[in-house]
């Protein structure tokens, strides 16, 4: 079955420092993946997805992520952190030919360091 | 409406009461889905619909959850006899379609107290 991996409960970054999230994907056969967010007492938000196409997916907030089919993984990254970017990151994936259903990680939460 | 609404917002029960979760999707969303976090954990897919019939129910923990959907809109997700371990925040979302290009919207979420 589909498993998805998040590196890190918890990510703490400096304000302006680089943000990198992890997020490994068990399936031999590339899904298509997703990054949501979760702000504070607030609903789940897509932050970006890959389907097909190009590999480095831009999304809202100035994040990205890009799938890389031999290492399966789909790491979020973001240039430089801001304080407005402290919340949960939860990576899903769906199978294709299955694509109703979400298969989640854990969630990282990412804590900003003024 | 302008986005996917869930109600209550928050919900204290006694073990053992049943409980109805109540979701409002996206006008026009013809896909629905329920899924169930629990502290500290991921999302759990509980179940989805199509219009008004559910195709896969693999997903619901036991035999004391049920949902419904009526109208193509609204859905209700039921807990009978609740137990502590049904503690947890119920989201639910919506999709156009089920088509990979259809990015699936989340509402607020019901958060569950079974005492």
């Amino acid at each position: 079955a589909q498993s998805v991996t998040q590196l890190g409960s918890h990510v703490s970054v400096s304000e302006g420092a680089l943000v990198l999230l992890r997020c490994n994907y068990s399936s031999s056969v590339p899904p298509y993946l997703f990054w949501y967010v979760q702000y504070p007492n607030q609903g789940l938000q897509l932050l970006l997805k890959y389907t097909t196409g190009a590999t480095l997916v831009k999304g809202i907030n100035g994040f990205e992520a890009e799938f890389k089919k031999s290492e399966t993984s789909f790491h979020l990254t973001k240039p430089s952190a801001h304080m407005s970017d402290a919340a949960e990151y939860f990576c899903a994936v769906s199978d294709r030919g299955s694509n109703y259903q979400l298969i989640w990680g854990a969630g990282t939460k990412l804590i900003i360091k003024p | 409406g302008a986005g996917v609404s869930q109600s209550p917002s928050n919900k204290v029960t006694e073990k053992g009461k049943d409980v109805e979760l109540r979701c409002d999707p996206i006008s026009g969303h013809t896909a629905l889905y329920w899924y169930r976090q629990s502290l500290g954990q991921g999302l759990e897919f509980l179940i989805y619909f199509q219009g008004n019939s559910a195709p896969d129910k693999s997903g619901l923990p036991s035999d004391r959850f049920s949902a419904e959907r009526t109208g193509g809109s609204v859905s209700t997700l039921t807990i009978q006899r609740t137990q502590q371990e049904d503690s947890a925040v119920y989201l639910c979302a919506s999709s156009r379609g089920l088509a990979e290009t259809d990015t699936q919207y989340f509402g607020p979420g019901t958060r569950l107290t079974v005492l």
